[in-house]
């Protein structure tokens, strides 16, 4: 098992949609969680952290957490054709700064 | 404030040869991690470095390794280059200290011939 899964997509969705993207992990422990956008030929952008169970939204992005059900997942409201990117979910693991990265859900919103 | 970069941004070696890439954090970011990104493997943690320490290591040869400055500027090496390096090497700073978020460079590109 994996630590972190996310469905790979690509994930399709109309403009001005929600786009509900998913991730779970196996490490009950973790107690850090980030979403990150990455465009096509380019590095990943942190967009959202989480920490604590429950929502946290910023602007048209929310993160939600569960850590008893052990998934995360990033709601995008109002959803662009810019937003159109992979999404890498990750945690922190074993301390410090090593991060465990999903494989990514590929996001595709079309007009 | 300025970004994370990385140097240099693309980089064509031979197989058995070695390279160096170097990383600037974000000012006043002390941590520096180094990540390896491929399309098979996806992003994975090679390691990380705070105050000139490596605190933490990934699943690694020994062939790379890296080092921090007393600026935070931190340097990766990969010796005896293989195929299968071929890669885009990721920098990301964060504080270091009671955070964890990271900022990602642009990467170095690596391909190994």
């Amino acid at each position: 098992q994996k630590e972190v899964e996310q469905n790979s997509g690509p994930l399709s969705v109309p403009e001005g949609a929600i786009a509900s993207l998913n991730c779970t992990y196996s490490d009950r422990g973790s107690q850090s969680f980030f979403w990150y956008r990455q465009y096509s030929g380019k590095s990943p952008e942190l967009i959202m952290f989480i920490y604590s169970n429950g929502d946290k939204e910023d602007g048209r992005f929310t993160a939600q957490l569960n850590k008893a059900s052990q998934y995360v997942s990033l709601l995008i409201r109002d959803s662009q054709p810019s937003d159109s990117a992979t999404y890498l979910c990750a945690l922190v693991s074993g301390g410090y700064n090593k991060l465990i990265f999903g494989a990514g859900t590929r996001l595709a919103v079309h007009p | 404030k300025a970004g994370v970069t990385q140097t240099p941004r693309y980089l064509i070696k031979t197989r058995g040869q070695q390279v160096t890439l170097s990383c600037s954090p974000i000012s006043g970011h002390r941590s520096v991690s180094w990540y390896q990104q491929t399309p098979g493997q996806g992003l994975q943690f090679l390691f990380e470095y705070f105050s000139e320490t490596q605190r933490n290591k990934g699943n690694f040869p020994g062939r790379f390794s890296g080092r921090q400055f007393s600026n935070s500027r931190s340097e990766m090496n990969v010796s005896t280059l293989e195929l299968g390096d071929s890669a885009l090497y990721l920098c990301a700073s964060s504080v270091g200290a009671g955070t964890y978020e990271q900022y990602f460079g642009p990467g170095t590109r690596l391909t190994v011939t």
